[in-house]
């Protein structure tokens, strides 16, 4: 089917691990974000990509690198995991104006 | 302060009442997404507009660009409305452009 994947859907880590949440889209979509989701404050993005081979920061980048090799993929990285960073995490799509969502990963960082 | 404005945070509802939950937008908009989430779940893209009304079943919304404000309708509401709504605008013109987002409404309709 069409559309945002995400994975994984949970994950937990330890403070100073590092790990990859994949995002996938076949749509053929230019803007792909990442978001993270906290309690009291909506959805805040993380980077965005207008295309293949650039990327751009969001409101809260630090701690996370992005990088878009490929029109489909738009994976972020956390280099070293920090309990600051337990949130949910949402890849998202977009074209004109239309946007489509992953299912979210729901991350733990001890 | 906030580009994206929504009203009221919580709302709770008896199963059939008519809900309204509001979006005010300090930004030039090209459209505007109100979106869905069940507890636990992923979020869903209910509604783009960019003028006027949209309707499908229960769910209605509208927007005046003018007055910067859209609004999501639910009629006889069910309890698998339950949900947090959100609502996020793409500023300015182009579609490369990010979302803004609303703090979102959590729903609760009792039966």
């Amino acid at each position: 089917n069409a559309g945002v994947t995400q994975t994984p859907k949970f994950q937990v880590l330890k403070t100073g691990q590092s790990m990859t949440l994949q995002c996938a889209q076949d749509m053929n979509h230019e803007y792909m974000s990442w978001y993270r989701q906290d309690p009291g404050m909506g959805l805040r993005l993380i980077h965005y990509s207008v295309g293949a081979g650039i990327t751009d920061q969001g409101e809260v980048p630090n701690g996370y690198n992005v990088s878009r090799s490929t029109t489909e993929d738009f994976p972020l990285r956390l280099l070293s995991a920090a309990p600051s960073q337990t949130s949910v995490y949402f890849c998202a799509s977009r074209h004109n104006a239309e946007a489509f969502f992953g299912q979210g990963t729901r991350l733990t960082v001890v | 302060k906030n580009e994206v404005e929504q009203s009221p945070q919580n709302l709770t509802a008896q199963e059939g009442e008519f809900i309204t939950i509001n979006c005010s937008y300090s930004v030039g908009i090209s459209a505007l997404h109100w979106l869905q989430q069940h507890p636990g779940g992923g979020i869903v893209s209910l509604f783009m507009l960019s003028s006027g009304k949209k309707k499908h079943g229960r769910l209605i919304a509208t927007i005046n660009i003018q007055e910067k404000h859209s609004s999501l309708h639910i009629t006889a509401s069910h309890p698998r409305d339950s949900a947090v709504y959100i609502c996020a605008a793409p500023p300015g013109e182009t579609s490369g452009s990010r979302l803004t987002f609303g703090e979102g409404t959590q729903l609760t309709v009792n039966p």
